[in-house]
């Protein structure tokens, strides 16, 4: 049992590249979740997924898309690479549906380090 | 976007001193708090779930209380020992239950 797992761990692109994160989770869980984490901000929405087949955009969902291909994977793609996407990002999934995402325990991958230079 | 302050931004303790910090949070439209641990290179685990006034969970030497009605969350750890160094990050969901906004965190480092 893996629980929440992502890839790459690290990535470096330039201005422009475009690229998806990959993200799995062998729970079943319904819910999934894209942040951002950047130094002195907490960790921020971008998208999340409360069911197979759905997306809602989060807090900074600009410059981003996402593709919920089953119910185990979520993916996050920057099409156009900015250096203001240089941050860590992380997966998370949750056992609810839109019904319960705000009491559900979220479950965190490792995270992948991206670098825009 | 709702705001979810934590205070202090760090803090070092002795090992064996006790020590709380603090989540706010607005009070409107309130579904649930979460308390997460967060150790460096590690990714975010989760402590607690709370969602009525009043609430206290424990686990161990980590406790943590509710208040709704004012907005603000305690967490608690009695004797703090080198392994609780980590950060702390609250996450609340009051903007409605569909999202959840997290604190910036308290960074707790305990000296042996």
């Amino acid at each position: 049992n893996a629980g929440v797992t992502q890839t790459p761990k690290f990535q470096v692109l330039k201005t422009g590249q475009s690229m998806t994160l990959q993200c799995a989770q062998d729970m079943n869980h319904n819910s999934m979740y894209w942040y951002r984490q950047d130094p002195g901000m907490g960790l921020r929405l971008i998208y999340y997924s409360a069911s197979e087949g759905t997306t809602d955009k989060g807090e900074v969902p600009n410059g981003y898309n996402v593709s919920r291909l089953n119910k185990r994977e979520f993916s996050l793609r920057l099409e156009s690479a900015a250096p203001s996407q240089t941050s860590v990002y992380f997966c998370a999934s949750s056992p609810g549906t839109s019904g319960s995402l705000g009491t559900d325990t979220q479950y965190f991958g490792p995270g992948t380090r991206l670098t825009v230079l | 976007i709702l705001n979810v302050e934590q205070s202090p931004q760090s803090l070092h303790v002795q090992e064996g001193d006790s020590t709380n910090f603090t989540c706010s949070f607005p009070s409107s439209n309130f579904y649930a708090l979460h308390w997460y641990r967060w150790e460096t290179a590690k990714s975010p685990e989760a402590l607690f779930v709370m969602t009525l006034n009043g609430d206290e969970k424990k686990k161990g030497r980590i406790s943590a209380t509710l208040n709704t009605k004012e907005g603000y969350s305690y967490l608690y750890i009695k004797g703090s020992q080198p392994e609780d160094s980590a950060t702390y990050l609250c996450a609340s969901n009051s903007g409605g239950y569909q999202k959840v906004t997290f604190g910036t965190g308290t960074k707790l480092q305990v000296i042996p």
